[in-house]
């Protein structure tokens, strides 16, 4: 069964406004890692987050990671129709196996 | 453009025919993955080769035969599939198994089971 929850399912913004992505786990991690597909491509990665980490940035992405929670969050800042795609949370669990366990996704539609 | 290709980017055959899927990166990484995504939903893993010896199957049906002739290259043998197969296969890679670094996607290959 699939580690990852994400919330909400599918999102709709206009291009300028904020866009919060949340991903919830079950067990123990290494890591946390969030990707992008865009329609019809492969998985592009946006950002990796350890397990002794609590926050990282990238650009426009701001990562979260609460592990007494179990659960991230993706903020993408200042919205571009170009974000428009589906966003993944995966983590890789605590026996360094490489495995990645991917939520359900979040759809995100950025409106122009 | 990716640094993971992959051919075929589309793919129908029959029940019975035998076909492959094709990988490559030329990154260097020692760990490469086979996944499985169908629509709307998020890639689910199928093999793990690391240093080019397969390490990890998740119960996968024999019909799929994963091949790692070098590591540059990652194959997937296709026989006697079902309707139900029909999905994009994914591959990635990575810099080694068990390494927390980012695993870099190619665009799949379209698969359709007649």
């Amino acid at each position: 069964s699939q580690q990852g929850e994400e919330d909400p399912q599918a999102l709709s913004i206009q291009e300028g406004e904020n866009a919060t992505m949340n991903c919830s786990y079950k067990t123990s991690i290494n890591n946390l890692q969030w990707y992008r597909q865009n329609s019809g491509r492969g998985l592009v990665h946006l950002i990796l987050i350890r397990s002794n980490e609590r926050e990282k940035h990238s650009g426009r992405l701001r990562v979260t990671l609460d592990t007494s929670k179990k659960s991230s969050s993706l903020l993408i800042t200042a919205s571009r129709a170009a974000d428009t795609a589906s966003y993944f949370c995966a983590t890789d669990g605590a026996g360094n196996t490489g495995k990645l366990i991917f939520g359900q996704g979040t759809t995100l539609q950025v409106k122009p | 453009d990716t640094e993971v290709t992959q051919t075929p980017k589309h793919l129908v055959m029959g029940m019975t025919n035998k076909k492959s899927l094709k990988c490559e990166q030329h990154m260097g990484h020692r760990a490469m993955y086979w996944y499985k995504q169908k629509a709307k939903k998020p890639p689910e893993l199928m093999f793990v080769y690391s240093y080019e010896k397969l390490s990890i199957n998740e119960s996968v049906p024999s019909r799929f035969s994963p091949e790692c002739p070098n590591s540059s290259l990652l194959n997937l043998h296709l026989h006697a599939l079902q309707p139900e197969d029909s999905a994009l296969y994914l591959c990635a890679s990575s810099q080694a198994q068990g390494v927390p670094r980012p695993q870099h996607f190619g665009d799949g290959t379209r698969l359709s089971i007649l």
